[in-house]
């Protein structure tokens, strides 16, 4: 199973853009990256997937180094409920059932 | 539409009773998983399903165990709970494919085993 490393933790300023790494070098070809959320006291969201290219949505994007090892996660401009822990877990078949989790990054934002 | 949705919220057990924590999604998804988030922690795969009928081991299945007899349903069971269990359990569901395969959390099940 690929395995991940994430920063513990991270600062931002609200308003500010905030760029979570991960890291992920033993991912296979066919492992989709996709990143989750946790808030406080709640189960964690999804928030964005890719395979290759970048990817946006409304939430954040997605950018992804060409050798597939290292994803980012951009907020473009945080808020004071961007404030969760940011996990990045890879996921592809015929593993999709073994998607386990690090302890994320733990994102926090100042006012 | 509910989502996914996990009974009981809240349950406290004293050391050596059984319990089973009951997941339900209505997406018709064939994935479905158990975890365990400790304080502090990042969640851990106790056990997982691939289709009604399946089931597989995690990375902490030991003293837990589930069944799938519904597509819908994925239960977890402890027969014998113990102060190390204590833990928020999360239930998650997804499609077949990582593609479309975004998973679907549960609010959580906070178990306290005195």
């Amino acid at each position: 199973d690929a395995k991940t490393t994430q920063p513990n933790s991270m600062e931002s300023n609200e308003e500010e853009p905030v760029h979570l790494p991960c890291n992920h070098s033993t991912i296979s070809g066919t492992d989709y990256i996709h990143w989750y959320r946790q808030l406080p006291s709640q189960g964690p969201e999804y928030v964005i997937h890719g395979l290759t290219s970048n990817v946006n949505n409304r939430m954040a994007s997605l950018a992804i180094a060409e050798d597939r090892k290292s994803s980012t996660l951009i907020l473009h401009r945080a808020t004071l409920r961007d404030a969760a822990v940011y996990y990045c877990i890879p996921r592809g078949t015929p593993n999709a059932g073994k998607s386990t989790f690090g302890d994320g990054t733990t994102l926090t934002v100042k006012p | 539409n509910a989502g996914v949705t996990q009974t009981p919220k809240f349950r406290v057990l004293k050391t050596g009773q059984s319990m089973t924590l009951l997941c339900a999604q209505d997406m018709n998804h064939e994935y479905m998983y158990w975890y365990r988030q400790d304080p502090g922690m990042g969640l851990r795969l106790i056990h997982y399903s691939v289709g009604e009928g399946t089931t597989a081991k995690g990375e902490v299945p030991d003293g837990y165990n589930v069944s799938r007899l519904k597509k819908q349903n994925f239960l977890l069971g402890l027969e014998s709970a113990a102060p190390s269990q204590t833990s928020v359990y999360f239930c998650a569901s997804s499609y077949l494919t990582p593609n479309t395969g975004e998973l679907f959390f549960g609010e959580g099940s906070r178990l306290t085993v005195l």
